[in-house]
């Protein structure tokens, strides 16, 4: 059975600091990562999706990276904001099946 | 970009009756829909895969009979929670993938939020 885990659950830093979350997979022939934000109570809003063929997307202050051969992508947020509030989610698409898998979540708060 | 739209966004019922959800795709045709469960505080875990047309299949442990799933036109994925108990309150979001667009290319809805009284 294929799995997503993120590290770390939960994650409370002060405001203006760079910060990094992690998400690991277990399927190594996956198609896609996408990493989504998601406020309390609403739906999912998709920032990065990377490529399988890519190593990395940049939408303003958000960086991911992707690195299938160990099963790992990371989440670099620059200079975060207290608008960054939000459980941040990844995904792979499952190879095969086109099947997202999704991660636990981490649930960052950035502090005014 | 594609986009999903769902509805309702929010639903409250009572226990015992039975809510539907629309999945439609605004812009292209969807040929795959996914349908998605998100319990608080918990990820989102998938429930079903429908194909435009065909029966949908289940994720293993998902009661085919009480998530009633319709997928009768390239646009629109109907999921119906029958006789629906306090338990069955979650978030429900779908995604879709479309004919022209290729396979690893989804598009998620914004979600509807269930609540059984």
């Amino acid at each position: 059975k294929q799995e997503v885990t993120q590290i770390p659950a939960a994650l409370s830093v002060p405001e203006g600091e760079n910060l990094v979350l992690n998400c690991s997979f277990t399927d190594s022939a996956i198609y896609n990562l996408q990493w989504f934000r998601q406020d309390p109570g609403k739906g999912l809003t998709s920032l990065l999706l990377i490529q399988s063929s890519q190593r990395e997307q940049t939408s303003g202050r958000l960086n991911a990276s992707l690195d299938k051969s160990s099963g790992r992508s990371t989440l670099y947020i620059a200079a975060s904001q207290p608008g960054d509030s939000a459980t941040y989610l990844c995904a792979s698409l499952g190879s095969g099946t086109y099947k997202y898998i999704f991660g636990t979540g981490t649930r960052l708060k950035v502090l005014a | 970009g594609a986009v999903v739209s769902q509805h309702p966004s929010w639903v409250i019922c009572k226990s015992g009756t039975s809510v539907k959800i629309e999945c439609r795709s605004l812009d292209f045709q969807a040929t795959t829909m996914f349908w998605y469960r998100q319990f608080p505080k918990q990820s989102l875990m998938l429930m079903a895969t429908s194909n435009e047309g065909s029966k949908a299949t289940y994720e293993q442990g998902v009661e085919k009979d009480k998530f009633l799933i319709n997928h009768a036109s390239l646009t629109l994925s109907t999921l119906t929670v029958t006789s629906a108990h306090p338990e069955d309150s979650s978030f429900y979001i779908c995604s879709a993938r479309g004919a022209g667009i290729a396979k690893n290319i989804q598009y998620f809805g914004a979600g509807t939020r269930l609540s059984v009284l």
